[in-house]
This record gives structure tokens, C-alpha cells and sequence, in this order.
């Protein structure tokens, strides 16, 4: 039973353009949660979606940010028109409803 | 409003002896708290947690210590290894809520 995986693990993008992070969680759980670690900082929560439904949108930028969990295929974090204070680390978690599992983490640098 | 606080950076300890990690929250509606394991690259992975109803939970070498009154929990690691080097986070959860709200993390080095 594969573990919660993201992909891409590291992401280079230039100003202006967009990033898509893609978070497959653990087989049987249908509770994902995205979270970002800026430098020298603890995780911060994003946003919380069951399939095809945003739970809780409360950490998400009000701008340029969405969050997707469609029926079928992986949660997508998209991020449009990157700016250089976007870069950090995207960690995707899933649980089936207590008791998160972590994936590793996209790291996304905007040059 | 950092309502979960790591206010220690990092930590060395020797190893053998005991490590001490501390926390504090300022949100009352907290209810359950869980400490984290990060290594560098990788995602954070669940340690331990414990319940507001209890003061105490232990697990192996790993005790978490809870004092309500002074919204303050701590991780203590005895014996201290090597492999337990890595970043340590703090995080709490409201009662009937889903998202966790972390703490800055602390470095713990166990040095041999």
C-alpha cells in the first residue's frame, strides 16, 4: 500500500507562470489536505477537500490559488501567475477521516 | 497569530540522555495535540499524541506531558539516539476540527 506520493518533487517556475502539484492519497482515504512550510517556519494549513468537495478554504491565498479533488485522479493545488514568495514547500496529507499521512512534499522554487 | 509556539530553535543533546522538547498554545479550544518528526527532504511523520483529558501518553522511548493550566506540552526522548536527529513539530487541533495548526519545529541533534 503505496503512501500518499506528490509529484512533481521539486518544481522550478518562472515568474508569471503556473504550477500544478499533484497529491495522490493513500488508497481508502478520501480526506486531503494541502499545507505549505516557508523557509524557517512550521507547516501552515491550505485547504481540506473530500472528493469533489473544498471542506475548508480558510489558509488558501485569496488570489491566484485553488485547490481541486475530483472524483477520479489526484488532488491538484494549482497556483497562477507565480510570484518569488510562492516558493516553498507543498505538503499534501490524506487520512480517512482521523490521522493524517504526509507525502513528501513538492518544493517549489519561482525564479 | 502564532497560536502554537516551538520557542526553542534547536536543541544538542548527548546521546543516552534525555531530550526535551517543549511547546506552548495559546487557543483554550485546542483539544488534541500531536508531535511530528521531520528528516530533511521528506514529509513529517506522526510521533506521538495525546488528548486533552490526559496529562501523560507514552510510547517506547517517547513521552508526551500535557499541562492544560499552563497550555504546555512537552516530548521528552529517552534514551537519546542518533537517528532521532531531525526536526521536531509541535501541532494542535480543535475539538471536532480536521486541520492542525503547527508550531515552528525544533532541530533536535544527537550527537554521539
Amino acid at each position: 500500500n503505496a503512501g500518499v506520493m506528490q509529484n512533481p518533487r521539486h518544481l522550478v517556475r518562472r515568474r508569471g507562470q503556473e504550477a500544478r502539484l499533484r497529491c495522490s492519497p493513500m488508497k481508502g482515504h478520501s480526506h486531503v489536505y494541502w499545507y505549505r512550510q516557508l523557509p524557517e517556519e512550521g507547516l501552515k494549513f491550505m485547504v481540506y477537500l473530500q472528493k469533489e468537495n473544498i471542506i475548508d478554504e480558510s489558509g488558501m491565498p485569496k488570489e491566484r490559488f485553488s485547490a481541486e479533488f475530483p472524483k477520479e485522479g489526484p488532488s491538484i493545488l494549482r497556483i497562477q501567475q507565480v510570484v518569488r514568495g510562492d516558493s516553498a514547500a507543498y505538503f499534501c496529507a490524506s487520512s480517512r477521516g482521523d490521522g493524517y499521512t504526509f507525502g513528501s512534499g513538492t518544493r517549489l522554487t519561482v525564479v | 497569530d502564532q497560536q502554537v509556539k516551538q520557542n526553542s530553535p534547536s536543541l544538542s543533546v548527548q546521546e543516552g540522555r534525555i531530550s526535551i522538547l517543549n511547546c506552548d498554545y495559546t487557543n483554550s479550544m485546542f483539544d488534541y495535540f500531536l508531535w511530528y518528526k521531520k528528516y530533511p527532504a521528506e514529509g513529517p511523520t506522526f510521533l506521538i499524541s495525546i488528548s486533552s483529558i490526559k496529562d501523560k501518553n507514552e510510547d517506547g522511548r517517547f513521552t508526551v506531558f500535557l499541562n492544560k493550566s499552563a497550555k504546555h506540552l512537552s516530548l521528552h526522548i529517552v534514551p537519546s539516539q542518533p537517528g532521532d536527529s531531525a526536526v521536531y513539530f509541535c501541532a494542535a487541533r480543535k475539538e471536532y476540527g480536521n486541520k492542525l495548526v503547527f508550531g515552528a519545529g525544533t532541530i533536535l541533534r544527537v550527537k554521539s
